[in-house]
């Protein structure tokens, strides 16, 4: 059974970097064909997808994105993890690390998920 | 504003049905995506309640059903219980984004 945990500050000031960390068990990140991504849910309830890695370190982010945030592996530490600069507050968001099959597939995997506050 | 459109809430009485919608476009359900369903209690991550369209993964009641039909989709449950109470979400693959995109979620309140 696969499963996943962030962990990351809970409180970011504006204009500085968000980082956190997602921890895989039950399953390897070098073993391939999977796809691990970050989602995030807003206050309001809407999810958005940011972006994921695959095939040890390949990269693919949300175009409105793109040009701040980056994912990155860890396979020593079975971990993979999220970087989000310049933020605001409208990136106040609870983050969810998640994993699928594939991307036209179901997201089987969820970690529980970390509120990301960001203020001064 | 979420790329699948999905009514903010729904209801019904215990033991009746609702049907919750989920529209999209030619870039994801009419592309022939297909569409998966999420049900997110109150301080819980999402879970998979019907996945590729019709499909219950083991552990969910055989109340929930999904269709899929053109660039919309639905999720039916029917016998409602005050348990089903949760926020629900309708999720695709986009070939504009190569990734996925899900409804605003729609509140089924269970009178």
């Amino acid at each position: 059974q696969v499963q996943l945990q962030e962990s990351g500050p809970g409180l970011v000031k504006p204009s500085q970097t968000l980082s956190l960390t997602c921890t895989i068990s039950g399953a390897s990140i070098n073993s391939g064909g999977y796809y691990w991504s970050w989602i995030r849910q807003f206050p309001g309830k809407g999810l958005e997808w940011m972006g994921y890695t695959y095939y040890s370190g390949t990269t693919h982010y949300h175009p409105a994105l793109k040009s701040r945030m980056s994912i990155s592996e860890d396979a020593s530490k079975n971990q993979f993890s999220l970087k989000l600069h310049s933020v605001t507050a409208a990136d106040t968001a609870v983050y969810y690390c998640a994993m699928q099959m594939d991307t036209s597939l179901a997201i089987d995997y969820w970690g529980q998920g970390t509120l990301v506050t960001v203020s001064s | 504003q979420s790329v699948l459109t999905q009514p903010p809430s729904v209801s019904g009485a215990p033991g009746q049905s609702v049907t919750i919608s989920c529209t999209g476009s030619s870039s994801n359900i009419g592309a022939g995506y297909d569409v998966h369903w999420y049900q997110q209690l109150p301080g819980t991550a999402p879970r998979v309640v019907i996945s590729r369209n019709n499909n219950r993964p083991s552990g969910v009641p055989d109340r929930f059903s999904g269709s899929k039909a053109g660039t919309s989709a639905s999720l039916v449950i029917t016998g409602l219980q005050a348990e089903d109470e949760a926020d629900y979400y309708c999720q695709s693959h986009d070939s504009s984004l190569y990734g996925a995109v899900f409804g605003g979620g729609t509140k089924l309140t269970v009178l």
